[in-house]
């Protein structure tokens, strides 16, 4: 079984400052880890995945996420917000080939401020 | 090219009524999947179909819920006798195969309130 925990339900943070929103996964098998964005009335858009190569990972938009297996954590970062940033953030665990049980977190909610 | 398509994107139902929810996915995408999104919480897995063959139906809530999708392309999730607890978005997911770390691509959702 897999899961994941968003530590924080709401993070806000000026315009220009860095982005931090934290993702912890517990995981029985070696897990693929994602990161998806919501915009109010839109889809969920993928921003990144990790899938077992570099643990370092770049997304779309600036995002890039490190996956730290000693810590279990799959942090997502972007050194400095946009006002467009602000938008709900989904951790995602995945296990292994042929399980397509998808797990989100509670989500992040990003406010920016000006 | 064309993303996920869902429709209706709103729906408002009576307690007791019957819906029917409509998922387009992408094109030659083998993988389908049925997402319930109550309000403030993350999405949660409810049926999984490759073509047309439900694999997995473990997080459909009640026997009220099913889910087809008889030409492995549409599908269309039923929802018998609403409850307001059902009131949630509905997302649909699509994927070209399935496997592991594949990416899944989410259509906009179907905003269901049962009064």
């Amino acid at each position: 079984a897999q899961s994941v925990t968003q530590l924080d339900s709401h993070v806000s943070v000026s315009e220009g400052t860095p982005v931090l929103l934290r993702c912890n996964y517990s995981s029985s098998y070696s897990p693929s880890l994602f990161w998806y964005v919501q915009h109010p009335n839109k889809g969920l858009q993928l921003l990144l995945k990790y899938t077992s190569a570099a643990t370092l990972v770049k997304g779309i938009n600036g995002f890039e996420a490190e996956f730290k297996k000693s810590e279990t954590s799959f942090h997502l970062t972007k050194p400095s917000a946009h006002m467009s940033d602000a938008a709900e953030y989904f951790c995602v665990v995945k296990g292994g080939l042929g399980n397509n049980d998808m797990r989100f977190g509670a989500g992040t909610r990003l406010t920016v401020k000006p | 090219g064309a993303g996920v398509s869902q429709s209706p994107r709103y729906k408002v139902a009576k307690r007791g009524q019957d819906v029917a929810l409509r998922c387009d996915p992408i094109s030659g995408h083998v993988s389908l999947f049925w997402y319930q999104q109550a309000l403030g919480q993350g999405p949660e897995f409810l049926t999984y179909f490759q073509n047309e063959a439900q694999l997995d139906k473990s997080g459909l809530p009640s026997d009220r819920f099913f889910a087809e999708r008889p030409e492995g392309s549409v599908s269309t999730l039923k929802i018998q006798r609403t409850q307001q607890e059902d009131s949630a978005v509905y997302l649909c997911a699509s994927s070209l195969v399935g496997e592991g770390g594949e990416t899944q691509y989410f259509g906009p959702g179907t905003r269901l309130l049962v009064l």
